[in-house]
């Protein structure tokens, strides 16, 4: 497609549960983001992708989140062993470039929402 | 680090009245500075950005900015409100020169809900 796709657009789990989310970016886009927006909270940055490595994971906010991105495209965030603190939506980003001296392309989000 | 403050969660102004969305940042590098919009159940989408060159910054649907380096603020200003401009504005900064050791993230501000009323 011609822009960032997220799957699933809403997720629905039990807390203790693990879940993934996936972000298809722009053809070409090396730099991808991924951030949470959380009500009055405005977007928390999670983790930056150049490529397929990630400089900086500084935002994950337990190791109970994780992410990768393969060839260089596709990446997912994985959360394992929900908690209802968890309940956000997932914002992925990408960006031709560098990313912070240009234009992030959003995707719609995945709204998850842990029970 | 960098940091985004906006003042006034929600916003409420009358359809063709000026609108004013406040954004102060602050940053201990010269900055690159963004105003997005989010509209219900959807992504956001660049208004406009802030990269060094004029400080007064035209972006879409009307709306500008002013980079204001005394007062440390990117305040969005639209003339003339329309019903269609209700939505979530988010101030966001970057640090393109790689000093502040951030990464190449944008760092957001917290959201002002824009309503516009009859």
């Amino acid at each position: 497609g011609a822009g960032v796709s997220q799957s699933p657009s809403n997720k629905v789990t039990e807390k203790g549960k693990d879940v993934e989310l996936r972000c298809d970016p722009i053809s070409g886009h090396t730099a991808l983001y991924w951030y949470r927006q959380s009500l009055g909270q405005g977007l928390e940055f999670l983790i930056y992708f150049q490529g397929n490595s990630a400089p900086d994971k500084s935002g994950l906010p337990s190791d109970r989140f994780s992410a990768e991105r393969t060839g260089g495209s596709v990446s997912t965030l994985t959360i394992q062993r929900t908690q209802q603190e968890d309940s956000a939506v997932y914002l992925c980003a990408s960006s031709h470039g560098s990313g912070n001296t240009g234009e992030l392309f959003f995707g719609e989000g995945s709204r998850l929402t842990v029970l | 680090a960098q940091s985004v403050t906006q003042l006034g969660s929600h916003v409420s102004v009358s359809e063709g009245a000026l609108v004013l969305l406040r954004c102060n940042y602050s940053s201990s590098v010269p900055p690159y500075l963004f105003w997005y919009v989010q509209y219900p159940n959807q992504g956001l989408q660049l208004l406009l950005k802030y990269t060094s060159a004029a400080t007064l910054v035209k972006g879409i649907n009307g709306f500008e900015a002013e980079f204001k380096k005394s007062e440390t603020s990117f305040h969005l200003t639209k003339p003339s409100a329309h019903m269609s401009d209700a939505a979530e504005y988010f101030c966001a900064v970057s640090d393109p020169w790689g000093l502040t050791g951030g990464g190449n993230k944008l760092t957001f501000g917290t959201g002002t809900q824009l309503k516009v009323e009859l």
